[in-house]
């Protein structure tokens, strides 16, 4: 079955306190993303990586990091989270040039 | 120039009748089309897409009209049933540059 799995589901943390969000999938496409949905503003894009060891910064990437390494895995850091990074965070992979086709159940963050 | 303008923000139809979301972009060097569906508590699923050198795709009762000289792209659900409730997001983006962008969203709601 086609999945994207991302942890944890959710995480309540403190300001400053490094914190990695895990995405994997397991369908070998090339390219995968990060978005952050919040209401009123839909999805933006944070990070996308368009294959191993390549990285591109979407929308709105201050205060996140990425890494590419293997191919399924496209982990999210967060490296001193602050309040206004609280949202629901989505991962997702397709295939090039198809926008993104699969995504996971997201990761709902709250920073205290 | 980058935006994706959506509208309705929310959307209320009587069973069996027609929804309409409307998408309207500025950047012509868009080229690719996806629609999105989200259930509460679960990540955007690819819908339908559209390139814009057809003006109309279809798929069961999943309908996109492509207008590219007014830059405007909708959706049509047609005999809306209530498993239809969702919230539906537009997107545009450039094959080959790999960005996305969403519009804000239409919470859809059938009555039954």
């Amino acid at each position: 079955e086609a999945q994207v799995t991302q942890n944890p589901r959710y995480l309540i943390t403190v300001t400053g306190k490094k914190l990695t969000v895990t995405c994997s999938q397991n369908m070998n496409h090339e390219y995968m993303s990060w978005y952050r949905q919040d209401p009123g503003l839909g999805l933006r894009q944070i990070y996308y990586s368009m294959n191993v060891e390549v990285t591109d910064k979407g929308d709105v990437p201050e205060g996140y990091k990425v890494s590419r390494k293997e191919k399924r895995n496209f982990p999210l850091i967060l490296e001193s989270p602050s309040p206004n990074q609280t949202s629901l965070y989505f991962c997702a992979s397709s295939l090039r040039g198809k926008g993104p086709q699969h995504f996971g159940d997201g990761t709902r963050l709250s920073i205290l | 120039q980058q935006q994706v303008k959506q509208s309705p923000q929310s959307l209320i139809v009587q069973k069996g009748g027609i929804s309409i979301i409307n998408c309207a972009y500025e950047n012509t060097a868009f080229d690719y089309f996806p629609w999105y569906q989200q259930f509460p508590g679960k990540g955007p699923a690819l819908l339908i897409a559209i390139r814009p050198d057809v003006s109309e795709k279809k798929e069961g009762r999943f309908t996109i009209s492509f207008n590219k000289s007014a830059k405007q792209f909708s959706l049509h659900i047609m005999d809306s049933q209530p498993g239809d409730s969702a919230t539906y997001f537009c997107a545009a983006s450039i094959t080959g540059d790999d960005k996305i962008i969403f519009g804000k969203g239409t919470r859809l709601h059938i009555l039954p």
